[in-house]
């Protein structure tokens, strides 16, 4: 079964809105996990990194204040959209890092603005 | 220059055949790769994982790594049609410093023929 969950996997929501996707480990702790973002027929590309307990550390070229990222436990990350808009439309994955080195990633959520 | 440069493709191969994928890497102090292997619209999922130098396989794919020419390659033995997807080679580029942030080639559209 999945080691690492997303929620929700397809979610549609208006301009203008927020919505926010959740990122959890199952059965192990994860301090740091990733968030990506994949354009169709594109490559991942790392959004930024969450950290229990303190800020998360995005990647250049990517807007904090849109894209807030809440890592408050030990197995769950949340990425926020905010005040979306049709070009923040994509497939959102995360992914976490289990100690022996094995790197789990999520489903994916996909994201359609209205 | 890409962090990370995958062979472009597609590549087309027939059944049984031997399918080669490339990729090299900019970043001497790399430490961990991984080949992934990503069906449209869903989640990557792995492949396989290699951190020293040579050859590492796992039933019919064999990733080899050769950190001094900073190159790495995924073979993929008697084909299936099954196996036509995305391939994603994924490099962690800081030198292990954040295990698990990965930067990814931009994949290789592999399709399988019977």
């Amino acid at each position: 079964g999945a080691v690492v969950s997303q929620h929700p996997s397809r979610v549609i929501c208006k301009s203008g809105t927020s919505v926010k996707i959740e990122c959890r480990s199952l059965d192990f702790q994860a301090t740091t996990m990733f968030w990506y973002r994949q354009f169709p027929k594109k490559s991942l590309m790392l959004m930024a990194t969450s950290n229990e307990g303190s800020k998360a550390t995005y990647e250049q070229g990517v807007e904090k204040d849109k894209f807030l990222i809440n890592h408050a436990s030990l197995t769950l990350s949340t990425l926020t959209v905010t005040s979306a808009h049709p070009e923040d439309s994509s497939f959102y994955i995360c992914s976490a890092a289990r100690v022996g080195n094995t790197i789990y990633f999520g489903e994916g959520s996909w994201l359609t603005v209205v | 220059q890409k962090e990370v440069e995958q062979n472009s493709g597609p590549l087309s191969v027939p059944e049984g055949a031997i399918a080669s994928l490339n990729c090299t890497y900019s970043d001497r102090v790399s430490q961990s790769f991984f080949w992934y292997r990503q069906y449209s619209g869903k989640s990557p999922e792995l492949i396989m994982s290699i951190y020293s130098n040579g050859d590492k396989e796992d039933g019919r794919f064999t990733a080899q790594l050769n950190k001094a020419s900073q190159y790495v390659s995924l073979l993929i033995r008697d084909s299936q049609p099954s196996d036509s997807a995305t391939y994603l080679c994924a490099v962690n580029l800081d030198g292990g410093t954040s295990y698990g942030k990965l930067t990814f080639g931009q994949g290789t559209i592999l399709t399988v023929h019977p």
